[in-house]
């Protein structure tokens, strides 16, 4: 089955810049959507298509994609922005959705 | 504003069965995809299954791991989305997430609160 690899964790000081990989094989074929999730909330989108920012997301929330990794980057973290963050994709196999472990941002 | 609403949760037996709801509003939900989302207590998010919109028959997917034993529903007419579970398992324990597709791509943008599902005997 397929796969989507995040780092469990990722620190940064306030007003640094984090960046949240994810990693499958073939990824330069498949759409990478980001997903940021807080205790008690609904997931929220903060990135589509790689790179496409949905309204009400800061700017400071990019995304890129090479090869087969996809990346995450927030800018000039806030400690509103510590929350876990999930890539997903469209596998199209069994699992016709697959998500990331998640990688939990943490702000010091 | 768009609105998704889930209730229904709560403790089941395993073996046992458990329907949950999610009512949309600020929407017309017969022209979108819908979809479950669950996240296990301290786990990563996973996707459940998906039903398609009325132009395209309301056909429905599933994850492997629910195949089977978990039926997605909906009545446009009432502005609801369902999900029926039977032969729940310790494992299908989470809150679960009714979301509505942006365009039968599997990218969520809207997405309801949650309903928490125990299982325990």
């Amino acid at each position: 089955s397929y796969a989507l690899t995040q780092p469990p964790s990722v620190s940064v000081a306030p007003g640094k810049t984090a960046r949240i990989t994810c990693g499958g094989d073939n990824l330069e074929t498949k759409s990478v959507h980001w997903y940021r999730k807080k205790p008690g909330q609904a997931p929220v989108l903060v990135i589509h298509y790689e790179t496409d920012r949905p309204s009400g997301i800061p700017e400071r929330f990019s995304g890129s994609k090479s090869g087969n990794t996809a990346t995450l980057t927030i800018s000039r973290v806030e400690a509103g922005d510590e929350a876990d963050y999930f890539c997903q994709v469209w596998a199209s196999t069994s699992d016709l959705v697959v998500f990331g472990g998640g990688t939990k941002l943490t702000v010091l | 504003e768009v609105q998704l609403v889930e209730s229904g949760g709560g403790l089941v037996q395993p073996g046992g069965s458990l329907r949950l709801s999610c009512v949309a509003s600020g929407f017309t939900l017969s022209d979108h995809y819908m979809d479950w989302v669950r996240q296990a207590p301290g786990k990563g998010l996973e996707w459940v299954g998906r039903i398609r919109n009325k132009a395209n028959n309301h056909i429905t997917e599933y994850a492997a791991s629910v195949t089977g034993r978990f039926t997605i529903s909906r009545d446009d007419s009432r502005n609801s989305l369902y999900l029926q579970m039977n032969s729940v398992k310790s494992e299908d324990a989470a809150v679960y997430y009714c979301a509505r597709e942006d365009s039968g791509n599997f990218v969520w943008g809207y997405w309801g609160q949650g309903t928490l599902v125990a299982v325990s005997s």
